[in-house]
């Protein structure tokens, strides 16, 4: 079965400090994508790579950062968390070609106190 | 911009009601429409998809029908299940390679017995 794994369901951090978020995918996928999602607001795109090395910033990408050193592997990096990036980050990724539907993770419930 | 807006829940109704989620979308081109799932505590799931105008996507009950001339893309259900309450995505894509999703900002069903 085709996965996106994300490292931690929940987290809690504290205001100030750095924060990686990690994200796998077993399907070969060259693009994977970050999004945060929060009642009332949908689901917004932080960042995104279509390939290894690439990123491209998405609709709200202030305060985050990402690195895909592999192709497998792609990493939300909070620079100095912040309490208003509380949230459910959900990562995903999809193949260049075909569908072009994306397959997501169980996501990551971040608390910044 | 492209955007997607679906009607605001939540949506209550009792096992066995017919449902409808309303979904109209904004675009520059011809996207692909995509209906989402998310289930309490788990990441989007893909539910059904249509890539071109007239095209009926369906899944485990649920059907939707891509409108050009309405720009719309309503999810129904003829008979509703307990186990079919969860938060639903409307969204769509402009298909190209490195595309990414627009989505609407959700609408919660639940059902009761």
């Amino acid at each position: 079965d085709v996965k996106v794994t994300q490292s931690s369901r929940y987290l809690v951090k504290r205001t100030g400090e750095k924060v990686f978020l990690e994200c796998v995918q077993d399907m070969d996928h060259e693009n994977m994508f970050w999004y945060r999602q929060d009642p009332g607001l949908g689901l917004r795109l932080i960042y995104f790579s279509y390939d290894v090395k690439m990123k491209e910033k998405g609709d709200i990408p202030e305060g985050y950062s990402v690195s895909r050193e592999k192709k497998e592997r792609f990493s939300l990096i909070l620079e100095s968390a912040s309490t208003n990036q509380t949230s459910m980050y959900l990562c995903a990724s999809r193949k260049t070609t075909g569908t072009y539907g994306y397959t997501f993770g169980s996501g990551t419930r971040l608390t910044v106190v | 911009g492209d955007s997607v807006t679906q009607m605001e829940g939540p949506v209550t109704l009792s096992e066995e009601a017919f449902l409808t989620i309303n979904c109209t979308y904004t675009a520059t081109g011809y996207p692909s429409l995509f209906w989402y799932v998310q289930y309490p505590g788990e990441g989007l799931q893909l539910l059904l998809k249509a890539t071109k105008a007239d095209d009926k996507g369906s899944n485990k009950g649920f059907e939707a029908t891509y409108r050009k001339e309405t720009t719309s893309f309503h999810l129904e259900k003829g008979s509703v299940q307990v186990s079919d309450s969860a938060v639903y995505f409307c969204a769509l894509s402009l298909g190209s390679g490195y595309s990414t999703l627009t989505f609407g900002k959700g609408t919660m069903l639940l059902v009761s017995p």
